[in-house]
């Protein structure tokens, strides 16, 4: 029952580094996404995919870019990190006909 | 663009108090759905609703889908310390997968 898996869980980054987020989901879902988290704030949503093939911008996308490998697959790269990217990262997948979406246990990123 | 707007931004209540919290938008949605986030853990599904009027519950849970599409219900019967966390709603933009999520409801319950 993995469900949504996210890599790494936790990670310090230099300003200028680049890095990419992992996340894969083993329940066959068409849709998925990445969102922030910032202390004491709800979750904006950078990008989604909502099926193979396709990418969208969320709310917040300048920064970041994704790839959805393959189904079952969304990275997020940060091309050259900034302190005001240090967050928490959630992937999420979800059911087109359910309608629900389903998260990771989220990536904590330090720029410093 | 479009917020969902939660009220109580945050509450302490007394275990065994019920609570209520509301999320509402300046747009209509056709989907409700209610998470809760326990500290350093990813938010968790407690509540979808689909249809307008609708009222589900799960376990001491009732949601409830409002008239006007524009705002929803959490409510929790009886809390206990578990019930500690943030509560998030959240919906998809109309005929989108786009989700945004609300700003988020803080519950703290004092034993």
């Amino acid at each position: 029952n993995a469900g949504v898996t996210q890599t790494p869980k936790f990670q310090v980054l230099k300003t200028g580094q680049s890095m990419t987020l992992q996340c894969a989901q083993d329940m066959n879902h068409n849709s998925m996404y990445w969102y922030r988290q910032d202390p004491g704030m709800g979750l904006r949503l950078i990008y989604y995919s909502a099926s193979e093939g396709t990418t969208d911008k969320g709310e917040v996308p300048n920064g970041y870019n994704v790839s959805r490998l393959n189904k079952r697959e969304f990275s997020l790269r940060l091309e050259s990190a900034a302190p005001s990217q240090t967050s928490v990262y959630f992937c999420a997948s979800g059911e087109l006909r359910g309608n629900t979406i389903y998260f990771g246990e989220g990536s904590w990123l330090t720029v410093v | 663009g479009q917020q969902l707007n939660q009220s109580p931004q945050s509450m302490f209540i007394q275990e065994g108090e019920d609570v209520s919290m509301n999320c509402t938008s300046s747009s209509i949605f056709n989907t409700w759905l209610w998470y809760k986030q326990d500290p350093g853990e990813g938010p968790v599904l407690l509540i979808a609703l689909y249809k307008a009027g609708e009222l589900t519950s799960n376990g001491r849970l009732t949601a409830q889908f409002g008239i006007t599409r524009k705002d929803s219900f959490l409510n929790i019967s009886a809390s206990i310390p578990s019930d500690v966390g943030i509560y998030f709603c959240a919906g998809p933009y109309s005929g989108t997968y786009k989700y945004i999520f609300g700003t988020g409801t803080r519950l703290k319950v004092l034993a």
